[in-house]
């Protein structure tokens, strides 16, 4: 089955600093990623939507220059969390779609994000 | 705007008794409706979804849901619960055309007792 898989599962950064989190779709290609925000006993915000080779659409309310995404290959979406503040700690999921199939999405083990 | 509505946030149930996790959707076209399960600190697996064809729908580790379009609802159910069935579900609906996004409803923690 298609696989997904987010590096690193979990990540303590001091505040201020830059964060990088890899998606990748091991085993198909995937032309569209998501990323979300879970918080603790919530739901799944998603965040922006990515498509290869462009720029990323984002949601309403999130911050563009904050949530960096970068999907530079049919295979790896990156979200780099900048200047990070304790507010932005989180669960960040990420999920591929696979080329206009059944709309499902498979989705990665999720990054934990501690911003101390 | 398509919403997703979980109607129980927590659904507690002694193991090997049945179960029915509610799920209702709003929106004015046709939509594709999916469940989800969440174990803690992992990420989603999808149990079973909905695109077209039969209502009945059956899914990954004994749970099935029906579409009832004129309730708007697709609930799901498992007949016999096991204690690893304890997790967080989601309900979640595809928004129309082909940007593939998903609404999630709220979430429904399924607590299995021994």
């Amino acid at each position: 089955g298609a696989v997904v898989s987010q590096h690193p599962s979990r990540v303590i950064c001091k505040s201020g600093t830059s964060v990088k989190i890899e998606c990748r779709s091991l085993d198909f290609q995937a032309t569209t990623m998501f990323w979300y925000r879970q918080f603790p006993k919530q739901s799944l915000m998603l965040m922006a939507t990515s498509n290869e080779g462009s720029k990323a659409t984002y949601e309403q309310g999130v911050e563009k220059d904050k949530f960096l995404i970068n999907h530079a290959s049919l295979t790896l979406s990156t979200l780099t969390v900048t200047s990070a503040h304790p507010e932005d700690s989180s669960f960040y999921i990420c999920s591929a779609r696979e080329n206009s199939v059944g709309y499902e999405q498979y989705f990665g083990p999720g990054t934990r994000l501690t911003v101390t | 705007a398509q919403s997703v509505t979980q109607l129980d946030s927590q659904v507690p149930v002694f193991e090997e008794a049945p179960v029915e996790l509610r799920c209702n959707y709003s929106s004015s076209v046709s939509v594709y409706l999916f469940w989800y399960v969440q174990y803690p600190n992992q990420g989603l697996q999808l149990l079973l979804k909905y695109l077209s064809g039969s209502t009945l729908v059956k899914g990954i580790n004994g749970f099935e849901a029906e579409f009832n379009k004129s309730q708007t609802s697709f609930h799901l159910r498992k007949p016999s619960v096991h204690i690893s069935d304890t997790a967080e579900y989601f309900c979640a609906v595809s928004v129309g055309g082909n940007t593939g996004k998903l609404i999630f409803g709220q979430g429904t923690t399924l607590q299995v007792k021994p």
